[in-house]
């Protein structure tokens, strides 16, 4: 089974700073997706960004990149320019690849960011 | 374009009752899924469905039934209502082989008292 870990219960970084949240996950598998969600107050779950495994590139969506080292089993997420809407919980979370009973996510406990003005 | 639409929002039950929690999709997806999430926790797979006719259990399946008789609709069951089943529920969707996104309902926060 795959398990994901966040260690970082909590954090918080000023507005317009840079922050970076950790993930490892453990598996035996060869590929899959990782994914960051972000789940402000609202409580709606929201796609951040997705890496592929196969891909060595790391993803980036506007201010938001990714550190996949894949070796290591290590999925961090760089915030640049941190913004006061970035105020929210984030979840690291891993699907394998394939349809079937693969298709689904498991997630980390989570990381509450605190973006203060 | 509604999403994915779970009712209700809040519902506060008594130790012992039933109730079902209603998901429905508007976007075709083949798979649909149930996640509770607890404070600390994350989100814990309770049941998942592949398709119509379809359904499987995931991590934390114990107090729940689910069904799936069509495309669109993935009710949740909680029969026997306890206080360990006071949480946020979360249904979600996604269409195998595409990207690996699923998609998420708001949430329904459920109280047993």
């Amino acid at each position: 089974a795959q398990t994901v870990t966040q260690s970082q219960p909590e954090m918080s970084v000023q507005e317009a700073e840079t922050v970076t949240l950790s993930c490892t996950y453990d598996t035996s598998e060869s590929n899959y997706y990782l994914f960051w969600y972000k789940q402000p107050p609202s409580r709606q779950m929201i796609l951040v960004i997705r890496q592929e495994a196969y891909k060595q590139q790391n993803a980036t969506e506007n201010r938001f990149s990714v550190n996949f080292q894949k070796a290591a089993k290590s999925f961090s997420l760089k915030i640049s320019d941190s913004q006061l809407g970035d105020t929210a919980m984030y979840f690291c979370a891993f699907m394998k690849q394939g349809g079937g009973s693969n298709y689904k996510l498991t997630f980390g406990k989570g990381t509450l960011l605190t973006v203060n003005p | 374009n509604a999403g994915v639409t779970q009712t209700p929002k809040f519902r506060i039950l008594k130790i012992g009752q039933s109730m079902t929690l209603q998901c429905a999709q508007d976007m075709n997806h083949n798979y649909m899924y149930w996640y509770r999430q607890d404070p600390g926790m994350g989100l814990k797979l309770i049941y998942y469905s592949v398709g119509a006719g379809i359904t499987d259990k995931g991590e934390v399946p114990n107090g729940y039934n689910v069904s799936r008789s069509t495309t669109e609709d993935f009710p949740l069951r909680l029969e026997l209502a306890a206080p360990s089943q006071t949480s946020v529920y979360f249904c979600a969707s996604g269409l195998a082989g595409v990207t690996g996104e699923l998609f998420f309902g708001e949430g329904s926060r459920l109280t047993v008292l």
